[in-house]
């Protein structure tokens, strides 16, 4: 079965910091790899996805993410934090719909804080 | 944003009540999902439509009955409902159930059960 761990409740960072927000997954094949941010009293948006290809995926709003096999993780990251950045993050797991279930799997999230 | 739009926003109800959600799409997807998401836990798939029909139900009560009548459209019909079911309910849809289609959230009802 597939699952998705965000180690992290909550990370704070300085405005114009590098952030990190960490996602580890568990898959028996390979891994489709989503990251969501949700702001207050708003649905989740997309902000990037790793199917295939080049390990680093650049996404929405400057965030890119690492995709590593062998570590089975696949980090959000941003060069720079903004204040407006502050929000609550999911990563998401999905196996290839021959091989299992194409239903997601979505970590608990993590509340990301950025001060000014 | 408003590719999946969500009413009522917010919905306060009776445990002997009778409400409906409802979701709408604008995307032109083909599958529509129902999620639960309450404090501090994983988001929990509820129901998945694809093309109208019903695809994965992930062991909700009976209490929780959804409707699709057609790929535009889906609801949520409450019934009896629980303190425990007051949650956000979240709407989403994508092209397709596939595993690497990206799916689209609406804002979310909240919903309070008293």
């Amino acid at each position: 079965a597939q699952s998705v761990a965000q180690p992290e409740d909550q990370v704070n960072v300085a405005e114009g910091n590098p952030l990190t927000v960490k996602c580890t997954y568990s898959v028996s094949g390979n891994p489709y790899l989503f990251w969501y941010v949700q702001y207050p009293n708003r649905g989740l948006q997309f902000l990037l996805k790793y199917i295939t290809g080049d390990n680093l995926v650049k996404g929405s709003y400057g965030f890119e993410a690492e995709f590593n096999k062998s570590q089975t993780s696949f980090h959000l990251k941003k060069p720079s934090a903004l204040v407006s950045d502050s929000a609550l993050y999911f990563c998401a797991v999905r196996e290839p719909a021959s091989g299992g279930s194409y239903i997601p799997t979505f970590g608990r999230g993590t509340s990301l804080i950025v001060h000014p | 944003e408003t590719g999946v739009t969500q009413t009522p926003r917010h919905l306060v109800m009776g445990m002997t009540n009778k409400k409906s959600l409802k979701c709408e799409q604008h995307l032109g997807h083909n599958a529509m999902y129902w999620y639960k998401q309450s404090a501090k836990k994983p988001l929990e798939l509820m129901f998945v439509y694809n093309f109208k029909e019903q695809t994965e139900n992930n062991s909700v009560p009976s209490r929780f009955s959804p409707e699709c009548p057609n790929s535009s459209h889906l609801f949520l019909h409450l019934h009896t409902l629980q303190p425990e079911d007051s949650a956000l309910y979240l709407c989403a849809s994508s092209q397709s159930p596939t595993s690497t289609d990206t799916q689209y959230f609406g804002p979310g009802t909240r919903l309070t059960v008293l």
